[in-house]
């Protein structure tokens, strides 16, 4: 079965950092695309970007290129995602999710969702 | 970016009727090569993860009820659920996957009237 499980819920200041994780089971981690996506209190779907981990080769949304940084181990099959300086901005919650071999795909299955709360 | 657009914001329907659910993608989706609509379906339970209903516009997702369906090509595009259960009270999205970034439609809350 295919599995994606998050790191639990976080708390943190503003200015602080952060790398929340996604570790993935029950497939070829290095063979399919896996990717973020936010979404704010009340709010709708965000697609943040989406990584390879066969070779890292990442993908951003302009909205959010230079925000986060998106990584994955290989060895221990796990994604991330990570902020330098959190902002009250960056509250949400956030899924990973699964696409395919190839990058043009849907979103399955998805992660639990980890939620950020930034709050001084 | 390709912008999604959904419609109506929200919309209450009586059990066992349809309710029916718009998506309008700013550019098409349709990839000649293939003659694929590249649009997702998604449904997201209160305090659940968003769940897979269909892919390429009209596939339903293996498990997912016969009751919803969808249509549509190129920049227009349909879901359909029909005879509504007290199991469909969600928001529904639509994504394209047809260009990076993958872009989401705002949502459509379905509830029972």
């Amino acid at each position: 079965e295919v599995q994606l499980v998050q790191s639990g819920a976080e708390v943190k200041k503003p200015g602080e950092s952060l790398k929340i994780s996604c570790k993935a089971s029950g497939y070829s981690f290095t063979s399919y695309w896996i990717g973020w996506v936010r979404q704010m209190p009340g709010k709708g779907l965000e697609w943040m970007g989406i990584i390879y981990p066969g070779d890292s080769d990442t993908r951003y949304s302009p909205s959010f290129q230079g925000q986060v940084t998106i990584s994955a181990d290989k060895s221990i099959t796990t994604a991330y995602l990570q902020w330098s300086s959190l902002k009250a901005a960056d509250t949400a919650m956030y899924y990973c999710a699964r696409v395919s071999r190839e990058l043009t795909r849907w979103f399955d299955p998805w992660g639990q969702g980890t939620l950020v709360t930034v709050s001084s | 970016d390709i912008v999604m657009t959904q419609s109506p914001d929200s919309l209450a329907v009586s059990l066992g009727e349809r309710a029916t659910i718009n998506c309008k993608s700013s550019q098409s989706v349709l990839y000649t090569s293939d003659n694929k609509n590249y649009l997702a379906w998604y449904q997201q339970k209160p305090g659940q993860p968003p769940k897979l209903l269909i892919y390429w516009a009209s596939t339903r997702e293996s498990g997912v009820p016969d009751r919803f369906s969808g249509s549509g090509s190129g920049t227009d595009f349909t879901l359909t659920i029909n005879s509504l259960q007290a199991e469909d009270v969600a928001v529904y999205y639509c994504q394209q996957y047809y260009s990076p970034p993958f872009t989401f439609g705002p949502g459509t809350k379905v509830d029972i009237k």
